[in-house]
């Protein structure tokens, strides 16, 4: 089964420092993994996937992203914050394994970012 | 091209009404997606269209009928809802369901139900 784990539920940072946002997944089969951003009442923007190329990602507006099968982890990183970055921020594993090709979100961290 | 276009970006209906929401993408993907998302939680499957044939559908209730005229557009009928299904509705799509892969989101409908 899969499913996602998001440590934080909220994270709050300061412009110009480091984000990390954290997320577990539990898979059964290779998976692949990808992080969304949705800016309030706006749809889903993928920033990154995962599809057991390079286990590190990197994604658009500065954000990549390290998989490490060993953790079972996919955490999402950016050197220097943007107040354009506060949004929220879903992990999410698809169902590779089967023929549904589901996604699983993780809840969700929402990201503040502080002047 | 990445975009998934849907209209309207608001609606507002009555308990009685009957409404559609609308989602085109021209990516020449072959599998579209409703979802439904409440504030501050991630977005729930509602229905799977793959090759203009729907292949899943959530236990989603009768109110919501989605339609896939051709393979760009996909529908959801709306009638008699509640106002607990005011929430945004978002469309997706991706190449194949098949074999997962990356989906891409439209902007969303925000809709309520009075």
């Amino acid at each position: 089964a899969q499913s996602v784990t998001q440590l934080d539920s909220h994270v709050s940072v300061s412009e110009g420092t480091p984000v990390l946002l954290r997320c577990n997944y539990s898979s059964s089969y290779s998976p692949s993994l990808f992080w969304y951003v949705q800016h309030p009442n706006k749809g889903l923007q993928l920033l990154l996937k995962y599809t057991s190329a390079a286990t590190l990602v990197k994604g658009i507006n500065g954000f990549e992203a390290e998989f490490k099968k060993s953790e079972t982890s996919f955490h999402l990183t950016k050197p220097s914050a943007h107040m354009s970055d506060a949004a929220e921020y879903f992990c999410v594993v698809s169902d590779r394994g089967s023929t549904l090709g589901r996604l699983y979100f993780g809840r969700g961290t929402q990201l503040t970012v502080w002047p | 091209d990445t975009e998934v276009t849907q209209t309207p970006k608001h609606l507002v209906m009555g308990m009685t009404n009957k409404k559609s929401l609308k989602c085109e993408q021209h990516m020449g993907h072959r599998a579209m997606y409703w979802y439904k998302q409440k504030a501050k939680k991630p977005p729930e499957l509602m229905f799977v269209y793959s090759y203009e044939k729907l292949s899943i559908n959530e236990s989603v209730p009768s109110r919501f009928s989605p339609e896939c005229p051709n393979s760009s557009l996909l529908n959801l009928h709306l009638h008699a809802l509640q106002p607990e299904d005011s929430a945004l509705y978002l469309c997706a799509s991706s190449q194949d369901r098949a074999e997962p892969d990356t989906q891409y989101f439209g902007p969303g409908t925000r809709l309520t139900v009075l």
